[in-house]
């Protein structure tokens, strides 16, 4: 049973360049969630993606923006990105009306230099 | 206030006694809760969740919630060096179908040989 699964694992880019992270959700779920975690702090919700639309957002700026495609992967892109942007994100599946059950993947940590 | 509070520790617990982690919330209306277990550099899992007032046992892990005084607990019994990481406490929000999870800044624990 393949397991939610995010690409890369780690990325390093510069003040003001765009950078995309991609996410496959675990094997039939149809939900996924994007998180942002700084060190020491608790995941921060950014958006949910069902039926490839965003149906839920945080408080997060127009910079942060998404996609979901037909076979449920789901795509996180940042624009004009910022050192306070630097964060492991996370992005977590699971199957509509069964929310709360969200298995995480491995997470991408992006550094911004 | 935060949403969500957890005492960020480190909380230190000797090996087989019992290791007991506190959050509180604002939202009286909140209806599940979560806790997660996340590992230094990985992302977090779930432990349990827990949706009625009182106890869930699973194992060596019980959940406690008391929704008059907008509390959660994880008690680990027989704490082993491998409970050795920071717990998530996380609360559902939203309505049905567009919900997400606000977590805590998580407790820090380390299982003392």
């Amino acid at each position: 049973d393949a397991g939610v699964t995010q690409s890369p694992t780690h990325l390093i880019k510069t003040r003001g360049q765009q950078v995309t992270l991609r996410c496959s959700p675990k094997s039939g779920h149809d939900t996924v969630s994007w998180y942002q975690q700084a060190l020491g702090q608790g995941p921060q919700f950014i958006f949910q993606y069902y039926e490839e639309e965003e149906r839920q957002r945080g408080n997060f700026p127009d910079r942060f923006s998404g996609h979901q495609f037909p076979n449920y992967s789901s795509e996180l892109n940042v624009n004009a990105l910022l050192l306070g942007d630097s964060a492991l994100y996370l992005c977590a599946s699971s199957l509509a009306g069964f929310t709360d059950t969200q298995y995480f993947g491995p997470g991408t940590r992006l550094t911004v230099l | 206030q935060k949403e969500v509070e957890q005492n960020s520790g480190p909380l230190s617990v000797p090996e087989g006694a019992i290791a007991s982690l506190n959050c509180t919330y604002s939202d009286r209306g909140s209806q599940s809760f979560f806790w997660y277990r996340q590992y230094s550099g990985k992302s977090p899992e779930l432990i349990m969740f827990i949706y009625s007032n009182g106890d869930k046992e699973d194992g060596r892990f019980t959940a406690q919630l008391n929704k008059a005084s907008q509390y959660v607990s994880l008690l680990i019994r027989d704490s082993q060096p491998s409970d050795s990481a920071t717990y998530l406490c996380a609360v559902k929000r939203g309505i049905q179908g567009a919900q997400k999870l606000v977590f805590g800044q998580g407790t820090r624990l380390t299982i003392n040989p």
